[in-house]
């Protein structure tokens, strides 16, 4: 099982700041199958990127992934009031053996 | 509009059984896989079970193999999840999830969760 490793925890900024939380996993994910999600208190989560650096439908160009092999970054340039959330990785590489990274808390300082 | 509607979550006791059930519509229910992702009381994401889009192919995460069950009514846009053997560890949100393909990868939909307790 691919375990996947974010960092901080917990990110304390503020607004039009820029954001960058880190994804590590345990093992190469092959073909960069490599997911972020959003999730605000009482809600789904909510696809933000996939394959590490596509932006799915809908997605402001605020937000950008990168990264390849055990290292991945989720960039938000600018925040906005809406953008404070918990973010989590997702691997599909192993499919369907698919985990989570434990999430990063996104907090306005 | 896609749209994933869960029910069935609620109480039940130890070793008990519960049928999850999620309503799709707004898209072509047959091609795409889907899948359960559980949620603990304050905690992080974690894939359960998977299934092809013609129900073929069934996958599960291994703290829950051989107690629960996936499988899919194409003519009823239905998901199911039977569970078995219940433990107190499982209790969670249940999101059900649509698939980006019909491959069990990413989900770019999710139902709004039902929440299974599993206490005495």
């Amino acid at each position: 099982e691919i375990v996947l490793t974010q960092s901080p925890g917990t990110l304390s900024l503020s607004p039009g700041e820029r954001a960058t939380l880190s994804c590590r996993a345990s093992q190469s994910v092959s073909s960069s199958y490599l997911a972020w999600y959003q999730q605000k208190p009482g809600q789904a989560p909510r696809l933000l990127i996939y394959g590490a650096l596509s932006r799915a439908t809908g997605i402001p160009d605020r937000f950008s992934g990168s990264g390849s092999g055990t290292d991945f970054t989720l960039t938000i340039s600018r925040l906005e009031p809406e953008d404070f959330a918990v973010y989590y990785c997702q691997q599909y590489g192993s499919s369907p053996a698919i985990t989570f990274g434990q999430g990063t808390r996104l907090e306005i300082k | 509009e896609v749209q994933l509607l869960e029910s069935g979550g609620g109480l039940v006791q130890p070793g008990g059984s519960l049928r999850l059930s999620c309503a799709a519509s707004g898209f072509t229910f047959n091609t795409y896989a889907m899948s359960w992702v559980r949620q603990a009381p304050g905690k992080g994401l974690e894939w359960v079970s998977g299934i092809s889009g013609s129900g073929i192919s069934t996958y599960y995460a291994d703290f829950v193999k051989g107690r629960f069950t996936i499988s899919r009514d194409n003519s009823k846009s239905t998901l199911y999840l039977q569970m078995n053997s219940l433990r107190a560890e499982d209790t969670a949100v249940y999101y059900c999830a649509k698939g980006g393909s019909n491959y069990v990868r990413t989900f770019d939909y999710w139902g709004q969760g039902t929440l299974v307790t599993v206490s005495s």
